[in-house]
């Protein structure tokens, strides 16, 4: 079985530019969640897809997009990259959408200058 | 609003002491309860859970305390080793719901 994997570790952008991040789930997982982590905060949830539709939205505004796929891996993307979205980009997966105990792959780290 | 709130931000502890480390939730509607450890350059690892209709929960040297009177979580971690030092967070959930909150976390700094 393998874990939640994402690529890539680190990524370095400047303002104004798009941004593509992945996440590839863990095996049986059909729901991934992402997340997005400034320094020294908690995670705050971005939006989760299950069985490639998009299930639910947090507090983010549109320029940040996403896609799952049928094998079940996912992307997230973010346009017009401001300053602030420099953090920690984490993916989670799980096994349902209600499911309780979802696995976190080690995150991107995005820096915008 | 919704949050999920930390009483010590950084918490250090003489190694084999026991841990303790507290979470204050808003949600009352929030049913489900996550600790994670986050260690630098990882992302978060599940520890335990426990669900709202359990005061208690045990696992290997860490045991969950839910006080659903006044919206309480801890997290007690017996015997504190080295390789415990990291970043807790809570998290809570609603059963019928997809999201997860977390709060802002607890530095745990385990001294030698």
């Amino acid at each position: 079985e393998t874990g939640v994997t994402q690529s890539p570790t680190h990524l370095i952008k400047t303002r104004g530019q798009q941004v593509t991040l992945r996440c590839s789930s863990q095996s049986g997982h059909n729901t991934v969640s992402w997340y997005q982590q400034a320094l020294g905060q908690g995670p705050q949830f971005i939006f989760q897809y299950y069985r490639e539709e998009e299930n639910g939205r947090g507090n983010f505004p549109p320029r940040f997009s996403g896609l799952q796929f049928p094998n079940y891996s996912s992307e997230l993307n973010v346009n017009a990259l401001e300053l602030d979205d420099s953090a920690l980009y984490l993916c989670a997966s799980s096994l349902e959408a209600s499911g309780r105990e979802q696995f976190f792959g080690p995150g991107t780290r995005l820096t915008v200058l | 609003g919704e949050s999920v709130g930390l009483h010590l931000p950084t918490l250090s502890v003489q190694e084999g002491d026991n841990s303790i480390i507290n979470c204050a939730y808003s949600n009352s509607a929030s049913d489900y309860f996550i600790w994670y450890k986050q260690e630098s350059g990882k992302g978060p690892q599940f520890i335990i859970d426990i669900r709202s209709n359990m005061d208690k929960r045990q696992g290997q040297r860490v045991t969950v305390l839910l006080n659903k009177t006044v919206k309480h979580l801890s997290l007690q971690i017996a015997a504190t080793q080295p390789g415990d030092s990291a970043v807790y967070f809570c998290a809570e959930k609603n059963s019928g719901t997809y999201k997860y909150i977390f709060g802002t976390g607890t530095r745990l700094k385990v001294l030698a």
